[in-house]
């Protein structure tokens, strides 16, 4: 079965850095776009970032303004966001979650599978 | 970028009611709308794909409905587990974002 499941949350003081792990199971992870999607405390979801299965194609919200890269070992089975100069605004919920391309075309992809979410803390 | 405009923002129901959320987005989007439950505490789960079809799992109360510009989730009667917020998506093109989210009371 599918396992998405997130690490390396935690409390960090403004400006500072952390790194995300989604360790990925039960599926052929090379196969798949994934992304991160966060929420902030008692807000909507907010699509931050996906890569393609190679690696080649990453996309980052611009609202990150190139503090976020993410990355993958598909050797791992691991899906990574690192996070450099954090605000007290990135405080959320970070979710990793599998794109499931429905009809093999560029716009027919779903999140079909997400992790349970990993809790990042800005604040001095 | 294509904005996604849900309504109502919340609404409060009774058990076996039929519930509408809709979801507008900005510019055409042909069939590329997705729908997500998310229950308090838990990660988002997918509902419905490509507007109109259900994922697998999830009850046959669930139906999506729309293209172009306007799209609808209907819960034909609504059960107490259904107590959640919905979110549509689009994956028309980048960014893929969210509406704002339908909060679903009892």
């Amino acid at each position: 079965q599918v396992q998405l499941v997130e690490s390396g949350g935690g409390l960090v003081k403004p400006g500072g850095s952390l790194r995300l792990s989604c360790a990925a199971s039960g599926f052929t992870f090379s196969d798949f776009y994934m992304g991160w999607i966060r929420q902030a405390p008692g807000k909507g979801l907010e699509y931050i970032s996906y890569i393609s299965g190679s690696g080649d194609t990453r996309y980052h919200a611009h609202s990150l303004k190139g503090r976020f890269t993410i990355s993958r070992d598909n050797a791992k089975n691991s899906l990574y966001l690192q996070m450099n100069s954090l605000r007290v605004d990135d405080t959320a919920v970070y979710y990793c979650a599998r794109e499931w391309d429905y009809c093999s075309g560029i716009s027919c992809s779903s999140l079909d599978f997400w992790g349970q979410g990993a809790l990042v803390t800005v604040s001095s | 970028d294509i904005q996604m405009t849900q309504s109502p923002s919340s609404l409060s129901v009774s058990v076996g009611d039929r519930v509408t959320i809709t979801c507008r987005a900005s510019q055409s989007i042909s069939s590329y709308v997705n729908w997500y439950q998310q229950r308090p505490g838990k990660a988002p789960k997918l509902l419905i794909y490509g507007a109109s079809s259900l994922q697998s799992g999830v009850p046959s109360r669930f139906s999506g409905s729309g293209s172009g510009t306007d799209f609808t989730l209907t819960i034909s009667s609504l059960q107490p587990e259904d107590c959640a917020t919905y979110y549509c998506q689009q994956s028309y093109s980048t960014p893929p974002g969210f509406g704002q989210g339908t909060k679903v009371e009892i």
